[in-house]
């Protein structure tokens, strides 16, 4: 069965620049959750999309921006890195956002040096 | 407010033995509770879920969750642990206001063979 796909996997970047995270839903799910989890810590909510729209958001810095696409793929923008946004960025998605149980990308690991 | 508490950061099992992971939460109304398991540098994956109904819940793997509301609690437990459940567990209730996930801070299980 097709699963939630996240890419790159892996990125390096350096402080103050920019980096792009993608997430590419389960087919004919349309609601994306953005989470983030720092080492040794649980997933924290950034924002979610329903029918490429935002619908709810969380601790998400004003330095990040996100958008869903007509294809219901999602991108998370993040600017102005901070050591500090070094973590794992999950991607989940739901068919519907009434739907109970998320389905989780591998997560993108974003190191920032 | 909302929330989930994982009791213990670190549970450790005898292959073969019955094992626990113990979770509670404060939500108000009733509360909608979630197990996912993260191996190493994977993504989460989801277990099981109790939303109505039954309050012994079974899921993937082998393990189930007994919901328990006058003690607000949602254990996971498996009858004979294998050394592959070692992992990272993380207990989750969704929020009433939105959809997305809140977290506990996650036990890990360490099944010893």
């Amino acid at each position: 069965a097709a699963g939630v796909i996240q890419s790159p996997r892996h990125l390096i970047k350096e402080k103050r620049e920019t980096a792009t995270l993608k997430c590419y839903p389960i087919p004919r799910h349309d609601t994306v959750y953005w989470y983030q989890q720092g080492p040794g810590q649980d997933p924290q909510f950034l924002i979610s999309f329903y029918e490429k729209m935002q619908s709810d958001k969380g601790s998400i810095p004003d330095r990040f921006s996100a958008q869903q696409f007509s294809d219901y793929h999602s991108e998370l923008n993040m600017s102005s890195l901070e050591l500090g946004d070094s973590a794992l960025y999950f991607c989940a998605s739901t068919p519907g956002r009434l739907s109970y149980e998320q389905y989780f990308g591998p997560g993108t690991r974003l190191t920032v040096t | 407010a909302q929330s989930v508490a994982q009791p213990e950061d670190q549970v450790n099992v005898a292959e073969g033995n019955p094992l626990t992971v113990k979770c509670t939460y404060s939500v108000s109304g009733n509360p909608y509770l979630f197990w996912y398991v993260q191996y190493p540098n994977r993504g989460l994956q989801f277990l099981l879920k109790y939303i109505t109904g039954d309050n012994l819940v079974k899921g993937s793997y082998g393990f189930e969750a007994e919901f328990n509301k006058s003690q607000t609690s949602f254990h996971l437990k498996k009858p004979s642990a294998l050394v592959s459940d070692s992992a990272l567990y993380f207990c989750a209730v969704r929020d009433k206001n939105g959809y997305q996930l809140i977290w506990g801070a996650g036990t890990k299980l360490i099944i010893k063979p």
